[in-house]
């Protein structure tokens, strides 16, 4: 099964930015819209940017997501404590037997 | 607002099939596809499969021989089922709505062990 490849972790300063990043190939991120979800441990995720770069409403304008190509991006400005979580891309997958979903193998962020 | 309450799983000896079941309140059940996503302990998020309110499914390639979803549209339920559960199914299982997972269950624990 295909995965989308993340960094495993990523830090900052409080107010810094952070930028995770999420690469895969043609049939999902180079065909597909992709999504980024937030998990605080022992909780359910919840999605922060769909559709490569749309925020929910409640999402925090610091959250902001890319695409280029076969990349996505995920962009946290002015970072705070309360970000500290994993996160995780998610894109749909073409092929010949059909469609599923893929997730990305998931970044933990720690906020210095 | 749309919530997902889901129930089931539990503890499951390996070979036994595993029975979960999600329910919808609030909000619209038709036009939206609805997911099982499962989590291993201390690992990664892993989509399971999907069904639309008219029955269309899509599975993980590396668990359709073992998983079926189904979906009762008078209920508002959705529901998943794997055979022949191994160790290595043991996770928190969550259900979402629609094909993006804009929405997610609470989750439920399933431990596999003899």
């Amino acid at each position: 099964q295909s995965v989308l490849t993340q960094p495993p972790s990523a830090s900052g300063t409080p107010g810094q930015r952070v930028i995770i990043s999420c690469s895969g190939t043609g049939p999902n991120i180079g065909t597909n819209f992709v999504n980024w979800y937030q998990q605080f441990p022992d909780t359910a995720p919840r999605i922060v940017i769909y559709h490569n770069d749309q925020r929910p409403s409640g999402v925090p304008a610091r959250f902001a997501g890319s695409k280029s190509g076969t990349s996505a991006s995920l962009a946290i400005s002015g970072l705070q404590s309360e970000d500290e979580a994993d996160y995780y891309c998610g894109a749909w997958e073409d092929s010949l037997n059909g469609s599923f979903y893929v997730f990305g193998t998931g970044t933990k962020v720690t906020v210095l | 607002q749309v919530q997902l309450q889901q129930w089931g799983g539990g503890l499951l000896k390996p070979s036994e099939t595993l029975s979960l079941t999600c329910a919808v309140y609030g909000g619209s059940f038709s036009g939206y596809s609805w997911s099982w996503i499962r989590q291993p302990p201390g690992k990664g998020l892993e989509w399971i499969g999907d069904i639309t309110d008219s029955a269309a499914a899509n599975y993980n390639p590396s668990l359709k021989s073992r998983v079926s979803i189904s979906v009762d549209t008078s209920k508002r339920q959705f529901f998943l089922n794997v055979t022949s559960v191994t160790a290595a199914d043991t996770a928190v299982y969550f259900c979402g709505r629609g094909r993006r997972v804009s929405t997610w269950g609470k989750g439920t624990t399933v431990t596999v062990s003899s």
